[in-house]
């Protein structure tokens, strides 16, 4: 069974940084892309940014771009999310969400969440 | 950008019934990367279809997709009392990923 478990989520000020975590399991973590995914309170979800197996395609969503970096450790099975500069429009319950194969942006496993809010 | 506009916002129905969902893409879909996905409360989204018409594992058949271009719909054929969420059309094809605002089907 897939299992996606989401921890680092917190509140913190705006121009704060935090680092989320993933661990995988239930799968070969090395053959599948990755993904965090956002969703705010009554909204939609939102793709915030991708990575494809080997770490050589990774794309962000105009709203975080040069402020979060998505990285993964295929050793550990763990995907992270490193956010800088937070603000206060980047609260969400951020998952982690596995991609369908190596390099596919069709996401089929979602984890819990982890809430973040940014505020004063 | 592709945008997806679902409609209608809400949809009204009793169990049993059929559900047609829509989903509209502001321009021509050139793949057939369209996914469905349903999200009940205080739950994730999860897979329903993707490639416009494939029932991920697991999903009953009474859920099935269609459509082409830019216009795409999803079908529960009978409504079963676990079915009413929220469901999310999202097009996969290129980057940013976008998802369409929602349909909720609600008793």
């Amino acid at each position: 069974e897939v299992q996606l478990v989401e921890s680092g989520g917190d509140l913190i000020q705006p121009g704060g940084s935090l680092r989320l975590s993933c661990s995988a399991s239930g799968f070969t973590f090395s053959s599948h892309s990755m993904n965090w995914v956002r969703q705010a309170p009554g909204m939609g979800p939102e793709c915030v940014a991708f990575i494809n197996s080997g770490s050589t395609a990774i794309h962000y969503a105009d709203s975080v771009r040069g402020r979060f970096t998505i990285s993964r450790d295929n050793d550990r099975s763990s995907l992270y999310l490193q956010m800088n500069s937070l603000r206060v429009e980047d609260t969400a319950l951020y998952y982690c969400a596995k991609g369908h194969s190596s390099g596919s942006w069709l996401i089929d496993h979602w984890g819990q969440g982890t809430l973040v809010t940014v505020s004063s | 950008e592709i945008v997806l506009t679902q409609s209608p916002g809400t949809l009204s129905l009793s169990p049993g019934e059929r559900a047609t969902l829509s989903c509209r893409a502001s321009q021509g879909v050139s793949t057939n990367y369209l996914a469905w996905f349903q999200q009940k409360s205080g739950q994730p989204p999860r897979l329903l279809i993707y490639e416009i018409s494939i029932r991920a594992t697991g999903i009953p058949d009474r859920f099935s997709g269609s459509g082409s271009g830019t216009d795409f719909s999803l079908t529960i054929s009978r409504l079963e009392p676990e079915d009413f969420a929220v469901y999310y059309c999202q097009y996969y094809g290129e980057s940013p990923r976008t998802f369409g605002q929602g349909t909720k089907v609600e008793v």
